[in-house]
């Protein structure tokens, strides 16, 4: 089972909002990751957590703000965005170790609409 | 540092005709190469790896890729393709302490 779970699959919020945005993963994984897409483009790597500790931080703005309560859950707090932030946030999880083993898994991204 | 590239930002192609979609990286250390499919509102579903041994990489749903370190390539074919190969592609690097790097992708557009 590779399987990453995502929720909400979309959302719309106001730039006065705050608001959540959940991943899940039962695959024993302990490195996870919140990637940021555009339309068109590539992901973005936005944080990486490794054994639930923040280990990465692509300079994002604080309006981000990640969390890992556990090692199967993985959070992103949203606050006081701007519409440029309305994207695809996928949410990706690996084991820890050798290169070999750190292939990433992709959940189904919550399409984000910053009105 | 480790880059990608993806030549093609479209490759057309009719049903039950092969394709390849070519990548190309750089690095001056060993690689770790991807292929992921996005398909229309959904997330990255990988479809093949290299991480070492045998330089030809079968996949998911007939595709497959060569790893070529001479020519520093990774492109990815599928002998017959269907309508529902429809999506985008990127293909990504991975070396040792470095992140996950894709290309810019290329959309496979089928067509009947």
């Amino acid at each position: 089972d590779t399987e990453v779970t995502q929720t909400p699959k979309h959302l719309v919020m106001g730039m006065t909002n705050k608001k959540s945005l959940k991943c899940e993963q039962h695959m024993g994984h302990r490195a996870m990751y919140w990637y940021k897409q555009k339309a068109k483009k590539p992901p973005e790597l936005m944080f990486v957590y490794s054994y639930e500790k923040l280990s990465i931080n692509e300079s994002v703005p604080s309006r981000f703000s990640p969390e890992c309560p556990n090692s199967s859950l993985l959070n992103l707090h949203l606050h006081a965005l701007q519409p440029e932030d309305s994207a695809l946030y996928l949410c990706a999880s690996s084991q820890v170790g050798p290169v070999s083993q750190e292939t990433q898994y992709f959940g189904p991204g919550t399409r984000l609409l910053v009105l | 540092a480790q880059s990608v590239t993806q030549l093609d930002s479209q490759v057309p192609v009719f049903e039950e005709a092969p394709v390849e979609l070519r990548c190309n990286y750089s690095s001056s250390v060993s690689v770790y190469l991807f292929w992921y499919v996005q398909y229309p509102n959904q997330g990255l579903q990988l479809l093949l790896k290299y991480l070492s041994g045998s330089t030809l990489v079968k996949g998911i749903n007939g595709f497959e890729a060569e790893f070529n370190k001479s020519q520093t390539s990774f492109h990815l074919r599928k002998p017959s393709v269907h309508i529902s190969d429809t999506a985008e592609y990127f293909c990504a690097v991975k070396t040792l302490f470095q992140k996950l790097v894709f290309g810019t992708g290329t959309r496979l557009l089928v067509s009947p």
